[in-house]
């Protein structure tokens, strides 16, 4: 699996937009970029992936760069309950070959 | 639904005691995996298994054990348990497919190993 590169921490105010990027110029083809946090020690909790279009759901939005060596996870609004450890994760889609690869990930605070 | 289950959530061994981790999914998922997560680092794949029947070692092997038992479960098992073994242990579940699929966590087991 590619190697992902990300902040080790960002600070966000809330009701404001968070964008937490990352890189990860090795990826290859048949790699997606995941996307997860961590809340407070809880178990990881999924939020989006893409292999190479822009992606959107009721969570996040993520943007993918034409090249794909890097990317950048997009919180449109974002409240305290986001603050959390954020993940940035390349890997092969399914198979016996899905693992994913954590890293330290981007500690997110949102402050009032 | 509850998803991914693990039990249990806290544990308190002496050194070279035995214990095994229970994880269950009601997912249907084929692939399951532990991880450990020691603090301030991010998750560390222990083992994992593709399928029903199959097991594969993962980046920290050592020490563990691991057995599918059927397709739902998955346990992990530390057979003369050791303090650099404390950490939390998490269990989670995958579907397999091509188009990209999202991993399942369970709330996580807390082990400290005196």
């Amino acid at each position: 699996d590619a190697k992902t590169t990300q902040p080790t921490s960002m600070d966000c105010a809330e009701g404001r937009a968070a964008n937490l990027p990352c890189n990860h110029s090795t990826i290859s083809g048949n790699e997606y970029v995941y996307w997860y946090r961590q809340i407070h020690s809880q178990g990881p909790q999924y939020i989006i992936h893409g292999l190479k279009n822009n992606e959107t759901n009721e969570m996040a939005s993520l943007i993918i760069t034409e090249d794909r060596k890097s990317s950048t996870l997009i919180l449109p609004h974002a409240t305290l309950r986001d603050t959390a450890v954020y993940y940035c994760i390349a890997a092969n889609s399914g198979g016996s070959n899905y693992k994913l690869t954590f890293g330290k990930g981007t500690l997110l605070t949102v402050n009032p | 639904n509850a998803g991914v289950t693990q039990t249990p959530k806290f544990q308190v061994l002496k050194t070279g005691q035995s214990m095994t981790l229970q994880c269950a999914q009601d997912m249907n998922h084929n692939s399951m995996y532990w991880y450990r997560q020691d603090p301030g680092m991010g998750l560390r794949l222990i083992y994992y298994s593709a399928s029903e029947g199959t097991t594969d070692k993962g980046e920290v092997p050592n020490g563990y054990n691991v057995s599918r038992l059927n397709k739902r479960e998955f346990s992990l098992r530390l057979e003369s348990a050791a303090p650099s073994q404390t950490s939390v242990y998490f269990c989670a579940s995958s579907d397999t497919g091509g188009a990209g699929v999202e991993a399942f966590f369970g709330q996580g087991t807390r082990l400290t190993v005196v």
